[in-house]
């Protein structure tokens, strides 16, 4: 199976401040046939399911708010807040979907500063 | 409106079984993959398994963790899956998730989750 590490753990950021999270896939998740990255980025807030917030590691869902961005291609992935705000207080999570056997990252908890 | 409803959490006792279902509405069920998912007390994320869509037969696949105690079924003519857990442990101990996904897609729609506990 595709073994999915994120870092930081945890990270506390400023309202208003960049908040970087990043993933990196143990094999490339990046597909030859259509140049596409099979991954996701989820957010959960405490007592919800995830949401989707980017798929193919850069598509941001409908709906969601521009300071969130995806980035990366391969093995090495960053989810990026540009300007963090209170409702962004949540745990962030990568998914790969390359395989069926589709793995998450353990978490990255952001928090306000 | 897509809608997974996923119930029949309960306390059990180690070595015990339980089948937990998850009914859908608001989307062609036999076009979808559903998975399941299952998050422990404190703790992140963990993806159990899933059931391909009708086009893929309706086959399954299963984290290895699971494989062999897990099985996941569909019943078509209530639009629902189930996930028939044995052989329990106390690190079976969660809330499990239903979602909905897609061939080579990722889950979009999630159930809101049924509490497991294991324990005697």
């Amino acid at each position: 199976d595709i073994v999915m590490t994120q870092s930081p753990d945890s990270l506390a950021v400023s309202l208003g401040e960049r908040a970087t999270i990043n993933c990196r896939s143990s094999q490339s998740v990046l597909a030859n046939s259509n140049n596409k990255n099979y991954l996701t980025w989820y957010q959960q807030k405490p007592g919800q399911p995830p949401k989707l917030l980017i798929s193919w590691a850069s598509t941001r869902e409908s709906g969601v708010p521009d300071r969130f961005s995806g980035s990366g291609s391969g093995t090495d992935f960053t989810l990026t807040i540009s300007s963090l705000q209170a409702e962004d207080v949540a745990v962030y999570y990568c998914q790969q979907y390359y395989t069926t056997r589709r793995t998450f990252g353990q978490g990255t908890k952001v928090e306000i500063k | 409106e897509v809608q997974l409803v996923v119930s029949g959490g309960d306390l059990v006792q180690p070595g015990g079984s339980l089948r937990l279902s998850c009914a859908t509405s608001g989307f062609t069920f036999s076009d979808h993959y559903i998975d399941w998912v299952r998050q422990a007390p404190g703790r992140g994320l963990e993806w159990l398994g899933l059931t391909r869509n009708k086009a893929n037969s309706y086959t399954t696949v299963y984290a290895a963790s699971v494989e062999g105690r897990f099985t996941i079924s569909r019943d078509e003519s209530k639009s629902s899956v189930y996930l028939q857990m044995s052989s329990l442990k106390t690190e079976d101990t969660a809330v499990y998730f239903c979602a909905r996904s897609q061939t080579a897609s990722p889950i979009n729609y999630w159930g809101q989750g049924t509490l497991v506990t294991v324990s005697s």
